[in-house]
Formats: C-alpha cells, sequence, structure tokens
C-alpha cells in the first residue's frame, strides 16, 4: 500500500465548475499537508499547506483536512481554463527540512 | 523571492557518458536541498536529500554511485549521473529549503531538467 494515494485522473470539467481533488494517506504521523500546482514540464509550485485539521481558505482555492479519517481534499471554485494542470498532494512527517511524499498527480482538464 | 533555478533544461547525451544538472536557490540560502525524479505522467520520487557541507542521503533503491550529488555551498547543488543508460532518461527536478525561506518547511522547486540518453 503506497503512503499517499491519489486518484491520477483524468479529471474533465466545464470552465466555472467547482473542482474537487482527494488524497487518502496511511502514516497517522503526518503533520503538514500540501497541494502543489504543476504545469506541464514545470516544476510544482505550492498553492496551499496546512498542518491542522479544518479548512483552509485562500480566493477560489480551499485546502480541507480530516485527520481522523486520514483524507485531505483541495476544492476549486469558479475553475478556469488555467487552472488545467497537474495537482499534487504532498504530506511531510513534521516541520523543518523534511522530506516530502507525494501523491501520483491527478491531471486536471477545464474547458471553456 | 524563493527562486530555484536549474540548468540546463534539457539535456541529450549519448550512452555511457556522464551529464552534470545545477541547481541554485537566487535569492535564498538553501541549506537542505532536495532531487527528485519523474517519469511522465507520475508522480515525483524523491532519490536522494542533501545538507550543504554534507554526504547526501539517499533513497532506498537509488544508487549513489550512479547518482552523484554535490552540496558544496548554500546556494548550489549538483546531480551528475554517471554513465548514463537510456533508461536514466527522466524529468530530474530539484527542490530548496533553507532558514531564511519562510515558511521554514516550505521546498521551492525549481523548473525541471529533462534528460534524454540515446
Amino acid at each position: 500500500q503506497k503512503e499517499v494515494e491519489q486518484d491520477p485522473g483524468p479529471l474533465s470539467v466545464p470552465e466555472g465548475a467547482i473542482v474537487s481533488l482527494n488524497c487518502t494517506y496511511s502514516n497517522s504521523a503526518f503533520q503538514y499537508f500540501m497541494w502543489y500546482r504543476q504545469y506541464s514540464r514545470k516544476g510544482p509550485e505550492l498553492l496551499m499547506y496546512t498542518y491542522s485539521s479544518g479548512n483552509k481558505e485562500d480566493g477560489r482555492f480551499t485546502a480541507q483536512v480530516d485527520k481522523s479519517s486520514k483524507y485531505i481534499s483541495l476544492f476549486i471554485r469558479d475553475s478556469q481554463p488555467s487552472d488545467s494542470a497537474t495537482y499534487l498532494c504532498a504530506m511531510m512527517l513534521s516541520g523543518g527540512y523534511n522530506k516530502l511524499i507525494f501523491g501520483a498527480g491527478t491531471r486536471l482538464a477545464v474547458h471553456p | 523571492g524563493a527562486v530555484v533555478s536549474q540548468h540546463p533544461s534539457r539535456v541529450i547525451c549519448k550512452s555511457g557518458t556522464s551529464v552534470k544538472i545545477e541547481c541554485r536557490s537566487l535569492d535564498f540560502q538553501a541549506t537542505t536541498m532536495f532531487w527528485y525524479r519523474q517519469f511522465p505522467k507520475q508522480s515525483l520520487m524523491l532519490m536522494a536529500t542533501s545538507n550543504e557541507g554534507s554526504k547526501a542521503t539517499y533513497e532506498q533503491g537509488v544508487e549513489k554511485d550512479k547518482f552523484l550529488i554535490n552540496h558544496a555551498s548554500l546556494t548550489l547543488s549538483t546531480l551528475t549521473v554517471t554513465s548514463a543508460h537510456p533508461e536514466d532518461s527522466s524529468f530530474y527536478i530539484c527542490s530548496a529549503s533553507g532558514p531564511s525561506a519562510s515558511p521554514t518547511y516550505e521546498q521551492y522547486f525549481g523548473p525541471g531538467t529533462r534528460l534524454t540518453v540515446t
């Protein structure tokens, strides 16, 4: 069993839709949870991070963590064609220069 | 701020030769750098972690004699793929983290290097 499971998609939605991306994990010691966006042939860029259960909102993006269920989600409201990318969840055991464990990434396509 | 560059962005080499990839943190001191490998449509797999001035720590299954990592300064780490073979063809991405990065646990990723071994 992989430490972090993420459905690779692809996921295709119309512009304006609400997108839900999810990851599950098996290691209850993970403390930091991140979502990265990666455009084709580019390095990942950090979208959101959180370290506690609950919701965190940033513009059109909402990150949700449920530690009891070992489940994290990223919601994108009013999706735009520019949101088309691969979204990777990542987790870290503790803060301070520790390695990230990535999910497989979900490819998202938002069509006009 | 927090920009990481990689050079070259794309390299083609012949089987049996070695190739060096540079990773630089441009506006902060990176005490720790990470090297990842990514196959098409797959996630990033950590190869090794390097701290400035120390030997790199390799993940299980990564050949340290084949993938030489040097982190000689707070702004530069290099990955050398020695005696490259076609199966080494991949997208190599570095990331950097350090005390002057904010938040401190954040890793800033470079744009990646596409290696093709013929």
